[in-house]
């Protein structure tokens, strides 16, 4: 069955960075774009990142454009986002999620449950 | 604020056919295909509608979705108590290159 499965979300001092993990499994992964989709505490959806099957196309969101990194290792299947400069708006539930297509303008089928970062002195 | 317009919140009674409206611009809803999210409390998004009008396995036909130029609704017939969630529209944005969501509609069912 087709899983997604986020790691490496914690506490992390402002302006610092952390890197998020994001397992494949169910899926020919190599043919799917995956994205980033945060979601502030009792706030909406934001979405943040989006990469493209093969790697060579990455879409950003303006907030975080410049500090925060999507790339893939279709090797092993997974996902990554470098975050760097982390502001407290940073903080949020992130999660990764399946495209529906291979890259760009799909929509999303499959989300993961989560993992939550929090930006704090 | 999102490009991608819903109401904030709503309520209905069980039984009743419910609507909720997305609207964008010809550089979002008006050119892409739009996609419908309900999200429990306490868990993630769940895909309901897909490219305007698709119902994936396992999503009961009481969920529908349509679109027109550049506004969609997602539509819930025979409303029940566990239909009480958050309800969220998302499209790909050509002229931001990116995804956008709605804000969010809070849906009470009575």
């Amino acid at each position: 069955q087709v899983q997604l499965v986020e790691s490496g979300g914690g506490v992390v001092q402002p302006g610092r960075s952390l890197r998020l993990s994001c397992a494949a499994f169910g899926f020919t992964f190599s043919d799917f774009g995956i994205n980033w989709v945060r979601q502030a505490p009792g706030k909406g959806l934001e979405w943040v990142a989006l990469i493209s099957y093969d790697g060579t196309d990455q879409y950003y969101a303006d907030s975080v454009k410049g500090r925060f990194t999507i790339s893939r290792d279709n090797s092993k299947n997974t996902v990554y986002l470098q975050m760097n400069r982390l502001r407290g708006e940073d903080t949020a539930m992130y999660f990764c999620a399946k495209g529906d297509g291979s890259g760009s303008g799909y929509g999303i089928d499959v989300w993961g449950q989560g993992t939550t970062v929090t930006v704090s002195s | 604020q999102s490009v991608v317009t819903q109401p904030p919140s709503a309520s209905g009674t069980p039984g009743q056919r419910f609507t909720i409206s997305c609207s964008g611009t010809s550089s979002n809803v008006g050119s892409n295909y739009v996609h419908w999210y309900q999200q429990l409390p306490g868990t993630a998004p769940k895909l309901l509608i897909s490219r305007d009008n698709q119902r994936p396995s396992g999503v009961p036909d009481r969920f529908s979705g349509s679109k027109s130029g550049s506004s969609a609704s997602l539509a819930i017939s025979g409303l029940r108590s566990e239909d009480e969630a958050d309800y969220y529209c998302s499209v790909w944005d050509d002229s931001l290159r990116g995804t956008v969501f709605g804000g969010g509609t809070q849906l009470t069912v009575l």
